[in-house]
């Protein structure tokens, strides 16, 4: 079966920076993407990674190991707007996306 | 680039009415498009996969009698739930990607559309 897990929530203050990991057991593998969603709205998109190692965009990277099924989401300076749920979605063999339960980054002044 | 729309944002019907949800690609042509299934404090569900000119293909355990499909375009696919009921109740997310590709290709949101059955 398809297991994507990444934790429920974190909390950071304004400024700092916080890391979301994700590990994943899924039927097939064709890139891991990370989205921000935040309530009320649809998903939108932050990064993608299909091979191994770290893709920076801004304050914002995202890490890949697919050896240990593994990618972290870094979010650094953080700011107020960055309170949102982070989604982690895999691409599996078929093109779908198979989605983690989200997690809710609770940004503090 | 990359812009998908969905109409109705927000929609409350009666219970037993049926309800059309558009989701359109705006900038680019789209052989795939999703249709997902958020309910509050929950990850998205996918609910089938749409593609240009053929029939829709359905995840286990959601009805394709109730939740018709039809991807008419490369730009426009619509999601009618049929006899809706208050369980219908959901945030309605669709979403494009461009090829028909399985590998790597990023999937774009609508901006979701609210449904509330009374």
């Amino acid at each position: 079966g398809q297991n994507i897990d990444q934790p429920t929530e974190m909390t950071a203050t304004e400024g700092a920076i916080v890391q979301i990991n994700c590990t994943y057991q899924t039927s097939g593998f064709n890139g891991l993407f990370w989205y921000q969603q935040h309530a009320g709205e649809a998903p939108t998109f932050l990064s993608y990674n299909v091979l191994d190692g770290l893709e920076e965009k801004g304050r914002f990277s995202s890490f890949l190991s697919r050896s240990k099924g593994y990618s972290y989401l870094l979010l650094k300076e953080l700011q107020m707007k960055d309170s949102a749920s982070y989604l982690c979605a895999v691409n599996d063999s078929w093109g779908k996306l198979q989605f983690g339960a989200g997690t809710q980054v609770v940004v503090t002044p | 680039g990359a812009v998908v729309s969905q109409h109705p944002s927000w929609v409350i019907c009666k219970s037993g009415t049926s309800v059309k949800i558009e989701c359109r690609s705006l900038d680019f042509q789209a052989t795939t498009m999703f249709w997902y299934r958020q309910f509050p404090k929950q990850s998205l569900m996918l609910m089938a996969t749409s593609n240009e000119g053929s029939k829709a293909t359905y995840e286990q355990g959601v009805e394709k009698d109730k939740f018709l499909i039809n991807h008419a375009s490369l730009t426009l696919s619509t999601l009618t739930v049929t006899s809706a009921h208050p369980e219908d109740s959901s945030f309605y997310i669709c979403s494009a990607r461009v090829g028909g590709r399985p590998r790597g290709d990023t999937q774009y949101f609508g901006p979701g559309t609210r449904l509330t059955v009374l």
